[in-house]
């Protein structure tokens, strides 16, 4: 089956840095990738996706690389703030929404 | 628009004992899933379901879990007898695509399990 490995487990950045979250990916047959945000105590919730036909996504600060051939997508946050504060998880799918997760990665934006 | 509602929220267990989780997935809602997140780790898929049919539940621990969604709508988890490692959050999540088809999945609050 699909493995996903996430990488940092924590990430500490200034308020306005950037910060750069990278997941690996072991299935060749996986096409699309979702990033998803969870707040303490909260439910997880998508941030961004990207599909395997499509090298990079970006949406306001949020944006996503894909590199297949080497099987790996990151994503990055530009200008963090505050709120930005969260785990987040990379995810793999080689079918459908039967997603494999990263172990996540806790971020913290210090003000 | 109601999001996925699960419950109980929270619920404590001694070890051998049984316990059920409920989840009502958004209306229209066609797949349903039910992850386990460990403390520290990332959701684990445990069963997928479309409409009333199993999708996927090649990792579902199938002598002590148990899942059914009879009327292709609300779904029940069960666990029979616990284990300590099954102390977990039990996450379900749905989706208005078909399993085939990637897209957002919906999570609930989901429902904090302790084995003691």
């Amino acid at each position: 089956g699909e493995n996903v490995e996430q990488h940092p487990s924590t990430l500490s950045v200034q308020e306005g840095d950037s910060a750069v979250i990278k997941c690996t990916y072991s299935d060749s047959a996986s096409n699309y990738f979702p990033w998803y945000k969870q707040e303490l105590g909260k439910r997880p919730q998508l941030i961004i996706d990207i599909r395997s036909n499509v090298g990079e996504k970006k949406d306001q600060r949020i944006a996503v690389t894909l590199n297949k051939t080497a099987k790996h997508f990151s994503l990055h946050i530009t200008e963090t703030q505050p709120e930005d504060s969260a785990v987040y998880f990379c995810a793999a799918s080689p079918q459908g929404n039967k997603l494999t997760f990263g172990g996540g990665t806790r971020v913290l934006v210090k003000p | 628009e109601a999001g996925v509602a699960q419950s109980p929220r929270y619920k404590i267990i001694e070890k051998r004992q049984s316990v059920a989780f409920w989840c009502n997935p958004i209306s229209g809602h066609a797949t349903l899933y039910w992850y386990q997140q460990i403390l520290g780790q990332g959701p684990k898929l445990l069963i997928q379901f479309q409409n009333n049919g199993v999708v996927d539940d090649s990792q579902l621990p199938k002598d002590r879990f148990s899942a059914e969604r009879l009327k292709g709508v609300d779904s029940t988890l069960k666990i029979q007898p616990a284990k300590l490692e099954d102390s977990a959050v039990y996450l379900c999540a749905s989706s208005l695509r078909l399993a085939e088809i990637p897209g957002e999945l919906f999570f609930g609050e989901g429902s904090r399990l302790t084995v003691l």
